[in-house]
C-alpha cells in the first residue's frame, strides 16, 4: 500500500525557519518526481515546489522561492522541505504528493499532511 | 501563470441528478487538466487525468472532457457520497496551478 506520511508541522513565529518531512513507503520512491502542496485554512490548493526522482531538476512557486529549499534523500525514502523567513501568509496545511509515474504531473497519491502556523 | 476559473463557486444538487462542472485556463493547456475531489478534513484524491481518462478505483459516473481551454467534469448520477469540493489543475506549464473550486451541496 502506498503510504506518504508528512511531519514537522508545528507553531513557529515569523521569521523564523521549519524543516518538513514526508516519508515514503509501498513504491519506490526513488523512481518518481514529488511536490509539496498546501492549503491555507478554509482556501484552495496552491502547488509549492516540485522535485525530479534523482534531485536534477526542482522547481518552486514564486511565492516562496528564495525562501523554501525542497530536497529529498533516496537512500531514506524522505522528501523534506526546509523553509526559512516564514511569514504569516505560509499558514497552512502541507501536503506532499506524487504522481507515481516518471512523467506526471498530475498528483495521485497524496499524505494526510502537517500544519504549519505562523503566528507570534 | 495558467488562471484556471471554474465555475459555479457552489452549486446545489438534488441525489440522482446529472451535472456537469466547469474549468476554463487562461491559456490553452492542451489536454493536461485533471480533477480532484476533496471531502472534509480528507486529502484531495484524483478522480480524472488528462481530461479525460478514467482512474483505477473511481465510480464511472465520474467522467471528464474538454481541450485546449474549456473543460467539464460531469458526474452522471450524483450521490450523497459525491458532496465535496472539485478541483481542476493543469499541468501544461510551470507553475502548475489550480482552480478555486465548485463546492457541490445537498439541494
Amino acid at each position: 500500500e502506498v503510504q506518504l506520511v508528512e511531519s514537522g508541522g508545528g507553531l513557529v513565529q515569523p521569521g523564523r525557519s521549519l524543516k518538513l518531512s514526508c516519508v515514503a513507503s509501498g513504491f519506490t520512491f526513488s523512481n518518481y518526481g514529488m511536490n509539496w502542496i498546501r492549503q491555507a485554512p478554509g482556501k484552495g490548493l496552491e502547488w509549492v515546489a516540485y522535485i525530479s526522482s534523482g534531485s536534477s531538476y526542482i522547481y518552486y512557486a514564486e511565492t516562496v522561492k528564495g525562501r523554501f529549499t525542497i530536497s529529498r534523500d533516496n537512500a531514506k525514502n524522505t522528501l523534506y522541505l526546509q523553509m526559512t523567513s516564514l511569514r504569516s501568509e505560509d499558514t497552512a496545511l502541507y501536503y506532499c504528493a506524487s504522481p507515481m509515474d516518471p512523467n506526471g504531473d498530475w498528483f495521485a497519491y497524496w499524505g494526510q499532511g502537517t500544519l504549519v502556523t505562523v503566528s507570534s | 501563470d495558467v488562471v484556471l476559473t471554474q465555475s459555479p463557486a457552489t452549486l446545489s444538487v438534488t441525489p440522482g441528478e446529472r451535472i456537469s462542472l466547469s474549468c476554463r485556463a487562461s491559456e490553452s493547456v492542451d489536454t493536461y487538466l485533471h480533477w480532484y475531489q476533496q471531502k472534509p478534513n480528507e486529502s484531495p484524491r484524483l478522480l480524472i487525468k488528462y481530461a479525460s481518462q478514467s482512474i483505477s478505483g473511481i465510480p464511472s459516473r465520474f467522467s471528464g472532457s474538454g481541450s485546449g481551454t474549456d473543460f467539464t467534469l460531469s458526474i452522471n448520477g450524483v450521490e450523497l457520497e459525491d458532496l465535496s469540493i472539485y478541483y481542476c489543475q493543469q499541468g501544461n506549464s510551470l507553475p502548475f496551478t489550480f482552480g478555486s473550486g465548485t463546492k457541490l451541496e445537498i439541494k
